[in-house]
């Protein structure tokens, strides 16, 4: 099992739509969590974090997590052609500092 | 500096030479990784520095990669004799170590061995 699953996708939404994108993970003690974008060509800029259970609202990003599920959800509202691109999922698995991304999920906003 | 800073942005090598990349993290920033990513794949952890220590080298693929950092600040990846496997674009980033620990990537370099 790996650590950290990503469907690869492609997602197509229609532009305006509500993008969900999921990661599971498989340590159950990891403490933080984190989504980055990643324009093809260019490194991963990070977008959201989170660590607490529940919802966290950043413009038109919400990041979810649930730790007894194991899982964490970006969800982008109001998707733009802009947000096409790969979107990491990362977890700092507990008793190290590094991270593990997952393969990341490609995600098409079609105007 | 305002962000971390990689170099070269590009390097071609031969086969069998060895290679230098380097990083300048965030000021301030105290921990730095090292990842890889080959072509279409996901982001391969290589090693974690705190400070000028680095406590998880388990992502080094082999004895002919090593890393250094000095000063707390700037980190050199080495790979020796260098393989066409190697080819991928390596990344660095740097965060700090208390808090929520966001970490931020430099632009990378894009290794080709030929």
């Amino acid at each position: 099992q790996k650590e950290v699953e990503q469907n690869s996708g492609p997602l197509s939404v229609p532009e305006g739509a509500i993008a969900s994108l999921n990661c599971t993970y498989s340590d159950r003690g990891s403490q933080s969590f984190f989504w980055y974008r990643q324009y093809s060509g260019k490194s991963p800029e990070l977008i959201m974090f989170i660590y607490s259970n529940g919802d966290k609202e950043d413009g038109r990003f919400t990041a979810q997590l649930n730790k007894a599920s194991q899982y964490v959800s970006l969800l982008i509202r109001d998707s733009q052609p802009s947000d096409s691109a790969t979107y990491l999922c990362a977890v700092n698995p507990s008793g190290t500092y590094k991270y593990i991304f997952g393969t990341g999920t490609r995600l098409k906003v079609l105007a | 500096g305002a962000g971390v800073s990689q170099s070269p942005s590009n390097k071609v090598t031969e086969k069998g030479k060895d290679v230098e990349l380097r990083c300048d993290p965030i000021s301030g920033h105290t921990a730095l990784y090292w990842y890889r990513q080959s072509l279409g794949q996901g982001l391969e952890f290589l090693i974690y520095f705190q400070g000028n220590s680095a406590p998880d080298k388990s992502g080094l693929p082999s004895d002919r990669f090593s890393a250094e950092r000095t000063g707390g600040s700037v980190s050199t990846l080495t790979i020796q004799r260098t393989q066409q496997e190697d080819s991928a674009v390596y990344l660095c980033a740097s965060s700090y170590t208390t808090g929520p620990r966001k970490a931020f990537f430099g632009q990378g370099t894009r290794l080709t061995v030929v």
